[in-house]
């Protein structure tokens, strides 16, 4: 049993460039989130979905974009990335309920030059 | 909107010391409440969740949290500290209404010293 896996790891871009996050899980969660990890600032939500083909706007979704195609795939995009988008990137999945904790990937960490 | 505040970005503590780590959330509903651990250059890990009943909620590894309404904190302790409990500890809030976000705090760092 995977749980959450995220592609790639490991990433180093040019600004300007783009770039997609994959996550996948494998546990059929209804909910999955993208999160930005930042030293002081804890980890802020990005994009999360609430079922497959639905999205809506975190805390900071400015520079990403997310689609949620397949109930197990959530992916985030850069579309032209800057520096200030350096930073490891989390996905999670839950259940559907509030009740419920989330299970994380073991992260992105991504770089832009 | 929810927030979820963590007071202390660094905690020194001796082993086999208690500590104590602070969060206080805010919110306009109902919510429930967790502490995540990560340790360096991994995922986070689920440590303990109030839902709801008994304010005093026990989790892995040893530790323990309780739940104070009229205080708005959730704050997470433990008796005797372990080298091996060195990490990040991250408080978090779901609210109950059915936006189901899930916000984090800034996060603890715990150094136990020798």
């Amino acid at each position: 049993n995977a749980g959450v896996t995220q592609t790639p790891k490991f990433r180093v871009l040019k600004t300007g460039q783009s770039m997609t996050l994959l996550c996948a899980q494998d546990m059929n969660h209804e909910y999955m989130y993208w999160y930005r990890q930042d030293p002081g600032m804890g980890l802020r939500l990005i994009h999360y979905s609430v079922g497959e083909g639905t999205t809506a706007k975190g805390e900071v979704p400015d520079g990403y974009n997310v689609s949620r195609l397949k109930k197990q795939n959530f992916l985030l995009g850069l579309e032209s990335a800057a520096p200030s988008q350096t930073s490891v990137y989390f996905c999670a999945s839950r259940l559907q309920t509030g009740s419920t904790e989330a299970f994380f990937g073991q992260g992105t960490r991504l770089t832009v030059v | 909107a929810q927030s979820v505040t963590q007071l202390d970005s660094q905690v020194p503590v001796f082993e086999e010391a208690p500590v104590e780590l602070r969060c206080n959330y805010s919110s306009s509903v109902s919510v429930y409440l967790f502490w995540y651990v990560q340790y360096p250059n991994q995922g986070l890990q689920l440590l303990l969740k109030y839902l709801s009943g008994s304010t005093l909620v026990k989790g892995i590894n040893g530790f323990e949290a309780e739940f104070n309404k009229s205080q708005t904190s959730f704050h997470l302790r433990k008796p005797s500290v372990h080298i091996s409990d060195t990490a990040e500890y991250f408080c978090a809030v779901s609210d109950n209404s059915g936006t189901y976000k899930y916000i984090f705090g800034t996060g603890t760092r715990l150094k136990v010293l020798a």
